[in-house]
């Protein structure tokens, strides 16, 4: 059973990075079949996509391009899980953050974090 | 960026009746293999959204076959057969034929 454990601090500082790790049990990280998502949900509800990692004999990154260059996906292969780096963070960026698989389909996603941007 | 647009925006359902949800893409969503780069979510309250259906007419493990997925090119639907109280929340449409994928605004879902 896939399984997806968010982890990361749930309050950010304006200007600052907000971080968030994704750890994936019952699959890998460096599947040929999935890729490895990161979305949000704002405060109004709506879903928006950020990115994602996936390896096809190399890896491949695929981000929002509403994100400007502030926003970096990474696998760590040897800790079988993938970050989410947004730097200089403003309350805009305060939303549910969540990670998720796609093979055929977001049949699996994280918990979810909520993220409040304050300083 | 391809925008989706969902219909409507609200859904008071009859338990036992049928219901439909319409999704409409600014571009078409047929993939060069005859797919259809479409999925649909249903997120409940305080919970992640979870996957109904992938590639437009194809139900996700576990999902009942009261759910079907229909549509072609840039107009969709989700229809359930006959509502269960169960299928309240807020339905969503994604498009992946291209990045950034894409949500419809949301259906909300709710038994009358």
């Amino acid at each position: 059973q896939v399984q997806l454990q968010q982890s990361g601090p749930g309050l950010v500082k304006p200007s600052q990075t907000l971080s968030l790790t994704c750890a994936i049990s019952g699959d890998s990280v460096s599947s040929n079949t999935a890729a490895w998502n990161w979305l949000r949900q704002s405060p109004s509800g709506g879903l928006e996509w950020l990115g994602r990692t996936y390896y096809r004999s190399e890896w491949y990154n695929d981000y929002a391009v509403s994100l400007k260059g502030r926003i970096t996906i990474n696998p760590d292969t040897s800790k079988n899980q993938f970050s989410l780096l947004l730097n200089s963070v403003t309350p805009e960026d305060a939303a549910v953050y969540y990670c998720a698989r796609d093979r055929l389909g977001m049949g699996y996603w994280g918990q979810g974090t909520p993220v409040t941007v304050s300083s | 960026d391809i925008v989706m647009a969902q219909s409507p925006l609200s859904l008071p359902v009859t338990p036992g009746e049928p219901a439909s949800i319409s999704c409409r893409s600014s571009q078409s969503l047929l993939r060069s293999d005859g797919y259809i780069a479409l999925d649909w979510y249903l997120q409940k309250p305080g919970q992640p959204p979870q996957l109904l259906m992938y590639l437009g007419s194809n139900r996700a493990s576990g999902v009942p076959d009261r759910f079907s997925g229909s549509g072609s090119g840039t107009d969709f639907t989700l229809k359930i057969s006959r509502v269960e109280a169960e299928d309240v929340g807020v339905y969503y449409c994604m498009q992946l034929i291209q990045t950034p994928l894409t949500f419809g605004g949301g259906t909300k879902v709710e038994i009358k």
